[in-house]
């Protein structure tokens, strides 16, 4: 039982390049969504997702998109990258109906975009 | 004003002292409430959930007061391992479907 699976680990990429982060999990969670960590900040929200084909815009949105194509898999896609988007992602998924369970979280992704 | 304010930190303690965390939400929608653990370039890691009636796990106690919209947690006789920022985190009953957290407080343990 893996968990939340996250990949790549490290990435950089030049202002302007696209990439996709995957997040996968192989617990069958309704929820997934996605954060970003930056210093002093705390975990934001960028867009989550209640179940496959449902997804929806989080606190900081832009210059990000989703999508849910199965359960398991939630990518996070970056469009057109940008130095502000250097940041720790990270994905988290819980059950459906289980509101005091917790999310369980990846590993993370640390990105620098230059 | 954020929707989950906690203590700025850092805390540097003695191994052994007793160390209580305050955190306060904004959002009276909010349904479940959290305390997670996140050590340096790790992810967040659930510590416990808190409950109106207060929970104990071992040596950790959360507390939630619904009326003061207030989340505390409390550790007795810290050790070196519990060094690490610990987050608070609500989860609304209506609207978005994921957690809001607090920027977390730094706690460091001393020998």
């Amino acid at each position: 039982n893996a968990g939340v699976t996250q990949t790549p680990k490290f990435q950089v990429l030049k202002t302007g390049q696209s990439m996709t982060l995957q997040c996968a999990q192989d617990m069958n969670h309704e929820y997934m969504s996605w954060y970003r960590q930056d210093p002093g900040m705390g975990l934001r929200l960028i867009h989550y997702s209640v179940g496959a084909g449902i997804t929806d815009q989080g606190e900081v949105p832009n210059g990000y998109n989703v999508s849910r194509s199965t359960t398991e898999d939630f990518p996070l896609r970056l469009l057109s990258a940008a130095p502000s988007q250097t940041s720790v992602y990270f994905c988290a998924s819980r059950p459906e109906g289980q509101a005091n369970y917790g999310y369980t979280f990846g590993s993370g992704t640390r990105l620098t975009v230059v | 004003r954020k929707e989950v304010e906690q203590d700025p930190g850092p805390f540097n303690v003695p191994e052994g002292a007793t160390v209580a965390f305050n955190c306060t939400y904004s959002n009276s929608a909010s349904q479940s409430f959290f305390w997670y653990r996140q050590d340096c370039r790790k992810e967040p890691k659930l510590l416990m959930s808190v409950y109106s009636s207060g929970n104990e796990d071992g040596r950790f106690t959360a507390q939630l007061n619904r009326a003061s919209q207030y989340i505390s947690l409390l550790i007795r006789d810290s050790k070196l391992s519990d060094s690490a920022t610990y987050l608070c985190v609500v989860n609304k009953k209506t609207g978005r479907r994921a957690l809001t957290f607090g920027s977390g407080t730094r706690l460091q343990v001393q020998p």
